[in-house]
């Protein structure tokens, strides 16, 4: 079965300090792995994917992911955190072997908090 | 930002009422989607729609109802609200083209029964 697991409800880090925000997966065929941020009141706005290729993906605010295939995680991490960095954070799978049923799962998200 | 629009963003309504949360894409995308989370909370897909005229229920049961007949436009309708039914509704849209596309989400419509 296809799942997606965030190991921790909530992260604090202090500004300035590396941050990593976990996530893990489970699908039968090839990931494609998403990560979303959710500001207080707010829409959901992607961060990053990785669909093939390098296992280190870039993506918007400085945020960068390692696919990590051995391991099936896909951890979220940025090397100097912010206080506007603090939000919800959502990873997603989908599987892409999953024929016509490739919804996307989602992680229950973690929670950051940047301290100053 | 993403050219996806939900109205109201704030909805409080009295128990009983009909009420239709409105969604709006301009990016031409085929696949359109509504999730329901309560605040700081997990996402729970309740609809689906792959293209016009097709829609299809998601993994949360819900009581709501959608419609698909253009593109760009994605209602979710409620026809008598009742307090369980106060959540925070995301809709969410991707183009057709290939699984790997990621979705754009609108604002968000927070809604409250009382």
């Amino acid at each position: 079965a296809q799942s997606v697991a965030q190991p921790e409800d909530q992260v604090n880090v202090a500004e300035g300090n590396p941050l990593t925000v976990k996530c893990t997966y489970s699908v039968s065929g090839n990931p494609y792995l998403f990560w979303y941020v959710q500001y207080p009141n707010r829409g959901l706005q992607f961060l990053l994917k990785y669909i093939t290729g390098d296992n280190l993906v870039k993506g918007s605010y400085g945020f960068e992911a390692e696919f990590n295939k051995s391991q099936t995680s896909f951890h979220l991490k940025k090397p100097s955190a912010l206080v506007s960095d603090s939000a919800l954070y959502f990873c997603a799978v989908r599987d892409s072997n999953a024929g016509n049923n490739r919804k996307l799962i989602w992680g229950l998200g973690t929670s950051l908090a940047v301290n100053p | 930002e993403a050219d996806i629009y939900q109205t109201p963003r704030y909805l409080v309504i009295g128990t009983g009422k009909k009420i239709t949360l409105e969604c709006s894409q301009t990016m031409g995308h085929d696949k359109m989607y509504w999730y329901q989370q309560d605040p700081g909370m997990e996402l729970h897909l309740i609809h689906y729609s792959y293209g016009v005229n097709s829609t299809e229920k998601g993994d949360l049961s819900s009581e709501s109802t959608v419609s698909r007949i253009r593109t760009e436009h994605f209602p979710l309708t409620l026809e008598s609200a009742r307090p369980s039914h106060t959540s925070q509704y995301l809709c969410a849209s991707s183009p057709r083209v290939g699984w790997h596309t990621e979705a754009f989400f609108g604002q968000g419509t927070r809604l409250t029964v009382v």
